[in-house]
């Protein structure tokens, strides 16, 4: 089975930074993606980490660490936009690239 | 390029109605599609695996009765909720993947479409 994790909540100020963790057990890894979700609308894409390290996008960074099991997201200079749900998505093994979400966390920019 | 759309963005039907939601990948081929449910401050939930031209996978749990799938071009996946029940009201996202090219790696997402049975 697939177990992803991630916090709830997190809530942070205007032009400050915040990290969004994220654990994962998969039976078999082949990525791990970050999406932003605002309420009623799908999901966008962030970021894709398949290999260890730092993958660099503007003022959201996304790390993997595979063999902890672990990401994170690190929002940067926070606006007031990016009051958002971020979820953490793992795809297993397999061939058929299925996406298993975390319960996603719910981001809140206070000015 | 790699958009997706939905229709209807939203829709209101009666309980023991049908409805059917249309995705559609507008610039590309997608040669697997995913549908997914999400009810409020949850996250989605995948139900099942669309590949066109062959049956749809379904997702432990879900009624492939229910939730029909169809899958008949490379640009086109329907899902059709049978009989409708209040506790089917939900969020529904589709996405769809392309296998080669640009972005392979990625599922690009749907609108969504907004269900209330009442």
């Amino acid at each position: 089975g697939q177990n992803i994790d991630q916090p709830t909540e997190m809530t942070a100020t205007e032009g400050a930074i915040v990290q969004i963790n994220c654990t994962y057990q998969t039976s078999g890894f082949n990525g791990l993606f970050w999406y932003q979700q605002h309420a009623g609308e799908a999901p966008t894409f962030l970021s894709y980490n398949v290999l260890d390290g730092l993958e660099e996008k503007g003022r959201f960074s996304s790390f993997l660490s595979r063999s902890k099991g672990y990401s994170y997201l690190l929002l940067k200079e926070l606006q007031m936009k990016d009051s958002a749900s971020y979820l953490c998505a793992v795809r297993g093994g397999s061939n058929d690239y299925k996406l298993s979400f975390g319960a996603g966390t719910t981001v809140t920019v206070r000015a | 390029g790699a958009v997706v759309s939905q229709h209807p963005s939203w829709v209101i039907c009666k309980s023991g109605t049908s409805v059917k939601i249309e995705c559609r990948s507008l610039d590309f081929q997608a040669t697997t599609m995913f549908w997914y449910r999400q009810f409020p401050k949850q996250s989605l939930m995948l139900m099942a695996t669309s590949n066109e031209g062959s049956k749809a996978t379904y997702e432990q749990g879900v009624e492939k009765d229910k939730f029909l799938i169809n899958h008949a071009s490379l640009t086109l996946s329907t899902l059709t909720v049978t009989s409708a029940h209040p506790e089917d009201s939900s969020f529904y996202i589709c996405s769809a993947s392309r296998l080669a090219g640009p972005s392979y790696n990625e599922q690009f997402f749907g609108p969504g479409t907004r269900l209330t049975v009442l």
